[in-house]
């Protein structure tokens, strides 16, 4: 089956890095995406990663291990308006999204 | 630029009802997509469109429908409201088609609350 698994909830000080891991199951592989989502907003986009490495944003960064299905968002000098929830997504062989549960991330001042 | 505009923004339901939530974008992308969202769980798809005229089913269908008359509009239909339909309803669009992936963008949701 396709599944996709991370942290339900981290917590981290402002001005600290987080690293949230995911691990994903799809049938065939056409990238990996990570969202965030703001409490009782839309989710939007922060990054695409298809090929292994670590691809860099700004403060924040993503990485993939196709071998391993695992993947990561980095996010450096936390602010508090990163407290939101970070959504990881895999592409299956059709295009489709396979979403995982979130990880509520909460910044401590 | 609107994006993807979804309407209304809340809502209540009685078991039985009917009604239809309303997506339009503005970005001429050919691919849209409907998802509902529960506490604790990722999204799941619901139907999705590849164009005007080409609708399919996602992970999770029963209980609803959906049309694509047009490449700005997807509404998605209830006929009759259940309490396990509770739940926020995304719609979303990417250009889709050939070239790269492209992100999906979100408009700000529906949620729903059948009583």
């Amino acid at each position: 089956g396709q599944n996709i698994d991370q942290p339900t909830e981290m917590t981290a000080t402002e001005g600290a890095i987080v690293q949230i891991n995911c691990t994903y199951q799809t049938s065939g592989f056409n990238g990996l995406f990570w969202y965030q989502q703001h409490a009782g907003e839309a989710p939007t986009f922060l990054s695409y990663n298809v090929l292994d490495g670590l691809e860099e944003k700004g403060r924040f960064s993503s990485f993939l291990s196709r071998s391993k299905g695992y993947s990561y968002l980095l996010l450096k000098e936390l602010q508090m308006k990163d407290s939101a929830s970070y959504l990881c997504a895999g592409m299956d062989s059709n295009y489709q999204l396979i979403w995982g549960a979130g990880t509520k991330l909460i910044i401590k001042p | 630029n609107a994006g993807v505009t979804q309407t209304p923004k809340f809502r209540i339901l009685k078991i039985g009802q009917s009604m239809t939530l309303q997506c339009t974008q503005d970005m001429n992308h050919n691919y849209m997509y409907w998802y509902r969202q529960d506490p604790g769980m990722g999204l799941k798809l619901i139907y999705y469109s590849v164009g005007a005229g080409i609708t399919d089913k996602g992970e999770v269908p029963n209980g609803y429908n959906v049309s694509r008359s047009t490449t700005e509009d997807f509404p998605l239909r209830l006929e009759l409201a259940a309490p396990s339909q509770t739940s926020v309803y995304f719609c979303a669009s990417s250009p889709g088609g050939e070239g790269p992936v492209m992100p999906q963008h979100f408009g700000d949701g529906t949620r729903l609350s059948i009583l």
